[in-house]
This record gives structure tokens, C-alpha cells and sequence, in this order.
């Protein structure tokens, strides 16, 4: 079974600027959910999506949003990009009753 | 809102044991996690206590205690690859739904 993948791996941009983010779970994962980590700050919840829902959402700015597609791909929008938004974004998909998270790699914005 | 303590380093040797806390206050608790993370890896799933006591997977060990909000992972026969860092993570559930809120990491260095 394939892992989580997330794209892209690493990604620069300017402030004012906006991304889009990009995770497809395990197959057959309907749950995937967001997290922002920063050196220091550990891993802050933005918002899990099930079955292109979402169900909850951290405490951001509205500036950062998401969404889920019927093949539970899901992804991550931040806009009007800030240089406090330079962090691993961190993707993480699990099954139905299941505990265990399984993270992808991540992806490194830096924000200059 | 959530919050969870936990030691930011812990150093221990070869073959040694060492014990990793984490304490937390939150309301709707549901569950302690524990995940491991290398430098530059994803984090990766080592355990889920919902209950009272202890729960051995191999050389690693969570312990729960609902009452003292409180619990701590053992590490046992220390090896060079668990240099790492260690979060707990607590999953709660309030009118929104689910949510997993973790701790700011330790981290572990096993030295020869």
C-alpha cells in the first residue's frame, strides 16, 4: 500500500502570495487532516476533512482553508502568505475507528 | 482550550531506559498518543492509551493515568536510532467533533 503523499516536497514564495497544497491519503482513508509545524511550536491542528467535510478546524485565520475531493485528496490553500506561515505542513490520513495517524513527509514552505 | 507539557530534551545512553512525560489539561479527553519523529522523517504512530494502565508494544511502553491527566512513555533498551523527538498527542472530542492536540516534543538523544 502506498503512503501518504503529499506535494510538493519544497516550495518558496513571497509574501502577498498564495499556495496550494496537495495530500492524497492511503488508499481506502477517508479522514485526512492538516498540521502546521513550526520549530519550537510542535504540531498545531488546522482542520480534518471526512468524506469531503470538514469536521474541525484549529485556531488560524481564515486565510488558511482546505478542502477534500470524492477520491479524499485533499487540499491546502493559504492566502495572502505571511512570513510567520514559513513551516512543514503535514498531512496525516487514517481509517474508519482508527486511532493511528499515518503523516506524509510534509511539505517545507518558506516565505520570503 | 488544550494544553499539554512534556520535557523539550532528554539525554540518556546506550542500552539505558528512559521515561518520557506528559502531562495535559483539557476537557472531552478521549485518548493519549505517543508519535516518533527523526530529523527531516515524518511522524510515525507508537501508541494510543484510552484507558487506565500500561500498554507494551516491544521495547516501548504507554502509560495512562485519567485521574492525574498524565502519562509517559518508556523507552527500554536504548538503541542510537531512537534519537528522535517524542510527542504526545490528546484527542478530544467536543460539538465540533474530533480533535488531536499535541504536545511541543521531546527530544531524545541516545549517546554511546
Amino acid at each position: 500500500k502506498a503512503g501518504v503523499t503529499q506535494t510538493p516536497r519544497y516550495l518558496i514564495k513571497t509574501r502577498g502570495q498564495q499556495v496550494t497544497l496537495s495530500c492524497s491519503p492511503i488508499s481506502g482513508h477517508r479522514s485526512v487532516s492538516w498540521y502546521q509545524q513550526t520549530p519550537g511550536q510542535g504540531l498545531q491542528f488546522l482542520f480534518e476533512y471526512f468524506s469531503e467535510t470538514q469536521r474541525n478546524k484549529g485556531n488560524f485565520p481564515g486565510r488558511f482553508s482546505g478542502r477534500q475531493f470524492s477520491n479524499s485528496r485533499s487540499e491546502m490553500n493559504v492566502s495572502t502568505l505571511e512570513l510567520g506561515d514559513s513551516a512543514l505542513y503535514l498531512c496525516a490520513s487514517r481509517g474508519y475507528s482508527n486511532e493511528k495517524l499515518f503523516f506524509g513527509s510534509g511539505t517545507q514552505l518558506s516565505v520570503l | 482550550g488544550q494544553s499539554l507539557e512534556q520535557p523539550s530534551e532528554v539525554t540518556a545512553v546506550e542500552g539505558a531506559i528512559v521515561q518520557i512525560n506528559c502531562t495535559y489539561q483539557t476537557s472531552g479527553f478521549y485518548g493519549l498518543s505517543w508519535y516518533q519523529q527523526h530529523d527531516g522523517g515524518a511522524p510515525t504512530f507508537l501508541s494510543y492509551n484510552a484507558l487506565d494502565g500500561l500498554e507494551e508494544t516491544g521495547r516501548f511502553s504507554s502509560f495512562l493515568s485519567r485521574s492525574d491527566s498524565y502519562g509517559y512513555l518508556l523507552l527500554q533498551e536504548l538503541q542510537m536510532k531512537d534519537s528522535a523527538s517524542y510527542f504526545c498527542a490528546v484527542k478530544t472530542r467536543d460539538n465540533a467533533g474530533n480533535m488531536l492536540t499535541f504536545g511541543g516534543g521531546t527530544r531524545l538523544m541516545v549517546k554511546p
